[in-house]
This record gives C-alpha cells, sequence and structure tokens, in this order.
C-alpha cells in the first residue's frame, strides 16, 4: 500500500513566519502535489512535481514556494505566513503522468496562521 | 464556469437506498475521471476510476461515464451509514496528465 506521510498534523504559526510543510512517500511515485482545502472552495492545486527538481504551478501559488531534492520528498515553503493561508494542506503522489495514474493522499496538515 | 461541478448538496438518503453523485466538467479533452471519498476529518481515498464511456461497477459502486455530455456520475447501490462522507469528482486531461482538478464535493448522508 502507498504511504503517504506528512510531518504535523497540526501546526500553529505565528503572521510572517517561515514555514515548512514535508510530505515524503514510500513508493517510488514520480508525481507530487501540493493542495489546500478550504470549506466552500473545495481543493486548490498549490503545486506540483513531476520529478526531482522540477516543479510546475498550481493554480494557487502566490505565497508559497517548493522544494523537491529527493524523489520521495516534497516540501511546501511559507516564506511569510499570513492568516489568509490558514487552511487545511494535504499532500498528494501518483504513480507517473499516465492518465490512469490515482491520487494517494497523506493524511493533511492543519495550519492556523494567528 | 467552473472546471468541474458537482451537485451542491447535502444528499440524504434512507439506508439501503440508491444515492446517486453527478458531476460535470467543462474541457472536452479530458480523459480520465476519479471519484473520491473524504470522511469528515479525514484525507480524500478513491473509490473509482473510470475512463470509456459506459459503466463500471466494483461492488455496490458504480461510475457512469458519457463524454459527449461530459457527465460523469457515481451510484451507490444499497447504501450504508458508513458511506456518510463527502464525494469529490476529479478529472485528468491528456495534457498534463497526472494533475486532477476537482469539484467542489457533495457531502451525502445515509440515514438508518
Amino acid at each position: 500500500d502507498v504511504k503517504v506521510t506528512q510531518s504535523s498534523r497540526y501546526l500553529v504559526k505565528r503572521t510572517g513566519e517561515k514555514v515548512f510543510l514535508e510530505c515524503v512517500q514510500d513508493m517510488d511515485h514520480e508525481n507530487m502535489f501540493w493542495y489546500r482545502q478550504d470549506p466552500g472552495l473545495g481543493l486548490r492545486l498549490i503545486y506540483f512535481s513531476y520529478d526531482v527538481k522540477m516543479k510546475e504551478k498550481g493554480d494557487i501559488p502566490e505565497g508559497y514556494s517548493v522544494s523537491r531534492e529527493k524523489k520521495e520528498r516534497f516540501s511546501l515553503i511559507l516564506e511569510s505566513a499570513s492568516t489568509n493561508q490558514t487552511s487545511m494542506y494535504l499532500c498528494a503522489s501518483s504513480r507517473n503522468r499516465e492518465l490512469n495514474s490515482p491520487l494517494h493522499f497523506g493524511n493533511g496538515t492543519r495550519l492556523t496562521v494567528t | 464556469q467552473k472546471e468541474v461541478e458537482q451537485n451542491s448538496g447535502p444528499l440524504s438518503v434512507p439506508e439501503g437506498a440508491i444515492a446517486s453523485l453527478n458531476c460535470t466538467y467543462s474541457d472536452r479533452v479530458s480523459q480520465s475521471f476519479f471519484w473520491y471519498r473524504q470522511y469528515s476529518g479525514k484525507s480524500p481515498e478513491l473509490i473509482m476510476s473510470i475512463y470509456s464511456n459506459g459503466d463500471k461497477e466494483d461492488g455496490r459502486f458504480t461510475a457512469q461515464l458519457n463524454k459527449a455530455s461530459q457527465y460523469v456520475s457515481l451510484l451507490i447501490r444499497d447504501s450504508q451509514p458508513s458511506d456518510s462522507a463527502t464525494y469529490l469528482c476529479a478529472v485528468n486531461r491528456n495534457t498534463n496528465a497526472g494533475k486532477s482538478t476537482f469539484g467542489d464535493g457533495t457531502t451525502l448522508t445515509v440515514k438508518p
């Protein structure tokens, strides 16, 4: 079974802090994704990566950056956290870029920025 | 117009009934379609995928795809209280394959 592990389940940070959210997958998946989920807004894609050191912007990349130095690890960085980044953050991975490659999600990190 | 739209819900059905969840998508080049279930406080998990027109059955779940109408649905037969969750429709285009666009989800409650 695929396991996607997010480093923190709950996180509380102050406005202006630099925040790192870590995600590790153990199935040698090529693709990794960061989504945020907010009530009424659904799942929105922040950034994704198809390979090591590669990254592509999703639908809402502003205020975020990512790092993928190793295939199994994909980090989301909030350079200067703001209250509107309070959200549930979901990391996901998928096998490859073929069409029949569903997402496997981590347990999520609920981030509160005060 | 949103790329992927689902019944706004919430949807409530009695135990044992058929629950019908609907999803439409706007981009005709969409090629693969997924249904995820998300329990409250949990992350989404895949329950069905479908790539060809027609029906695909897996236990009590049936996914239906009509590419001409740009419509995909999920039927849950003999609904159980444990089916109570939010169901997310996701669509992948053949360009940038692997990148899913999600609907907002439909919350289903199955009443005993």
